[in-house]
């Protein structure tokens, strides 16, 4: 089974810190995602990658950034935190390459809950 | 950016009951697919959609795209407690992009 862990399940931070979230695959997929959920307003892309060292703004990236150094891992980042950033954060991965269902399905990780204070 | 238009936005139902939900969307998708996300937990894949007019089971769910590629619903037939939780649409044209609905909280009165 595909595994993608996110590396805290709460996260309490004050604003102006600078927060890491993490997020590791264990199944050498190529994209990764990151989403941020807000009841009313579903699942919203934040940043992806579709390679190592690559990344692309999703629909809301500003007050974000990512790296991806190693395949397995996708970082995002939150430079000065905000009280506006508090949320649940969702890492996901998908396998990519030539299309078969089984390389576009998503895998997401449990969660990460920020709150802002 | 773009979303889904899912609904209904929250559902209260008696257990035993069936259930119904649909996304609608402008544009067109090469995949529908249905995830559903216990509370606390990330999004779990329930069903995928790959073709137009596709019609597929899975237990007590079932799910269609819809011809125009554009719309999809989820129905869940004798619902249990254990069917709680949030569930979202998602439309992907490929590997890179999923365009996820604003989901439906389903709740279940025992």
């Amino acid at each position: 089974d595909v595994k993608v862990t996110q590396s805290s399940r709460y996260l309490v931070k004050r604003t102006g810190e600078k927060v890491f979230l993490e997020c590791v695959q264990d199944m050498d997929h190529e994209n990764m995602f990151w989403y941020r959920q807000d009841p009313g307003l579903g699942l919203r892309l934040i940043y992806f990658s579709y390679d190592v060292k690559m990344k692309e703004k999703g629909d809301i990236p500003e007050g974000y950034s990512v790296s991806r150094e190693k395949k397995e891992r996708f970082s995002l980042i939150l430079e000065s935190a905000s009280t506006n950033q508090t949320s649940m954060y969702l890492c996901a991965s998908i396998a990519g390459g030539l299309w078969t269902p089984m390389n576009t399905e998503a895998f997401f990780g449990q969660g990460t809950r920020l709150t802002v204070v | 950016g773009q979303q889904l238009n899912q609904s209904p936005q929250s559902m209260f139902i008696q257990e035993g009951e069936d259930v119904s939900m649909n996304c609608t969307s402008s544009s067109i998708f090469n995949t529908w697919l249905w995830y559903k996300q216990d509370p606390g937990e990330g999004p779990v894949l329930l069903i995928a959609l790959y073709k137009a007019g596709e019609l597929t089971s899975n237990g007590r769910l079932t799910a269609q795209f819809g011809i125009t590629r554009k719309d999809s619903f989820l129905n869940i037939s004798a619902s249990i407690p254990s069917d709680v939780g949030i569930y979202f649409c998602a439309g992907q044209r490929g590997a890179q992009k999923l365009v996820f609905g604003q989901g439906t909280r389903l709740t279940i009165n025992p």
